[in-house]
């Protein structure tokens, strides 16, 4: 099956700070990404659609500026949490669609504590 | 509008005993259904999926489910639960040309010894 690996799969940063967090295809080619939230014991929330070569799509309430986007190549897409405050602490999942299906392959999640 | 809807939100089940969760959905067009189960602090798995073949899907590790249009529903069940089941179960909708699932609230399977 397809493959979907998170880099890295935690993290601990300060207050103020940057931190990115790397989605891989590993066996396949991803045009679109998903990138998830989850908060303890709810459902995955969708932040947003990471395209690949042109401009991700955020959900309504989901600060652009704060969850940067990149998706640089058909296997590989960003999330760069900007100015990181603890309230940012969370869970972070992307997935990506297998080729010519509606099946999300997951990441195995990376876990972010802002202190 | 489509939606998910899991019932329970905490299923407690002895060790060798059935597994029941439930999945009842709203969609306006044929719908692909998923189960995932997550484990704590790991990403969602597929454990099955319906794509308008067999009514009746067969998953990994012992899961199965049955889609029934006229009840508008997709149970996940297994005959004998063992204590590695034990942990969070989403159920998905898809379909209609998204590629975007919508998700149930999830259900979390306690298995006692």
């Amino acid at each position: 099956g397809a493959v979907v690996s998170q880099h890295p799969s935690w993290v601990i940063c300060k207050s103020g700070t940057s931190v990115k967090i790397e989605c891989r295809s590993l066996d396949f080619q991803a045009t679109t990404m998903f990138w998830y939230r989850q908060f303890p014991k709810q459902s995955l929330m969708l932040m947003a659609t990471s395209n690949e070569g042109s401009k991700a799509t955020y959900e309504q309430g989901v600060e652009k500026d704060k969850f940067l986007i990149n998706h640089a190549s058909l296997t590989l897409s960003t999330l760069t949490v900007t100015s990181a405050h603890p309230e940012d602490s969370s869970f972070y999942i992307c997935s990506a669609p297998g080729a010519g299906t509606d099946t999300q392959y997951f990441g195995p999640g990376t876990r972010l504590t802002v202190l | 509008a489509q939606s998910v809807t899991q019932l329970d939100s905490h299923v407690s089940v002895s060790e060798g005993t059935p597994v029941l969760l439930r999945c009842n959905y709203s969609s306006s067009y044929s719908p692909s259904l998923f189960w995932y189960v997550q484990h704590p602090n790991k990403g969602l798995q597929l454990l099955l999926k319906y794509t308008s073949a067999a009514t009746l899907v067969k998953g990994i590790n012992g899961f199965e489910a049955e889609f029934k249009k006229s009840e508008t529903s997709f149970h996940l069940t297994k005959p004998s639960a063992h204590m590695s089941d034990a942990a969070e179960y989403f159920c998905a909708l898809g379909g209609g040309g998204s590629y975007i699932p919508t998700f149930g609230r999830g259900t979390s399977l306690i298995v006692h010894p």
